[in-house]
């Protein structure tokens, strides 16, 4: 079946540690997405990808870091930087990037809950 | 600023009632998405609205789209159980050479009841 996996479903994180957020699709998409979810608000993007080996900085990305080494995998890192990272992160994709069709739905996977001890 | 809101954001019904979601934004757009989320899950796509008048139904839930008026409605229609969860609208704001680029409103939690 395809679809995007994320791992780990819960992640707890130490005071100065850097920690990576698993994203893999195998729906060969182009396009990838990481957003963040605070309790009861909306999704806010944090990076994206159209390509391989390019990406782009979203709304805020401050404290966070990406690559796209790989068109099948976005993973992030939530930096020591980053003070408040307690929060859901949901990855998502889309079939086609640059210079693509636009109006493509977004495709979520399941969500990785960070939790800061 | 770019804003997407959506109102009401709470809105607890009886089952066999119609309500209607409103989500209104404020940059020229002709794309719009309609999102479901159950609690402490991830999000699943309802609807794909890229032209002005568009509108698209499934079962029990009717979506529109008025780009003039940037203005989308989420109808609701003799609601059942199975359909409290939240609902999310998601402005696409992508260019041609840049992609899609999706601005969310605050979602809409929305309780069926008996």
């Amino acid at each position: 079946d395809g679809g995007i996996t994320q791992s780990p479903k819960y992640l707890f994180r130490k005071e100065g540690q850097n920690v990576t957020l698993s994203c893999e699709q195998n729906l060969n998409h182009d396009a990838m997405y990481w957003y963040r979810q605070d309790p009861g608000q909306g999704l806010r993007l944090i990076y994206y990808s159209q390509i391989v080996n390019d990406f782009q900085k979203g709304d805020i990305a401050e404290g966070y870091s990406v690559s796209r080494e790989k068109k099948e995998s976005f993973p992030l890192t939530v930096t020591s930087a980053q003070k408040n990272p307690t929060a859901f992160y949901l990855c998502a994709s889309t079939r086609t990037g640059l210079a693509g069709e636009l109006g493509e739905t977004q495709y979520f996977g399941p969500g990785t809950r960070l939790l800061v001890l | 600023e770019l804003k997407v809101e959506q109102n009401p954001l709470f809105l607890s019904m009886q089952e066999g009632k119609n309500y209607t979601i409103y989500c209104n934004y404020s940059t020229t757009s002709d794309r719009l998405y309609w999102y479901r989320q159950d609690p402490g899950k991830s999000l699943e796509s309802l609807f794909v609205l890229l032209s002005n008048g568009a509108v698209k139904q499934e079962g029990r839930l009717m979506a529109s789209l008025d780009t003039k008026a940037r203005l989308s409605t989420l109808h609701i229609t003799a609601a059942v159980h199975d359909l409290s969860a939240t609902y999310f609208c998601a402005v696409d704001i992508g260019t041609y050479n840049q992609g899609g680029k999706l601005i969310f409103g605050q979602g809409t939690e929305l309780s069926v009841k008996p």
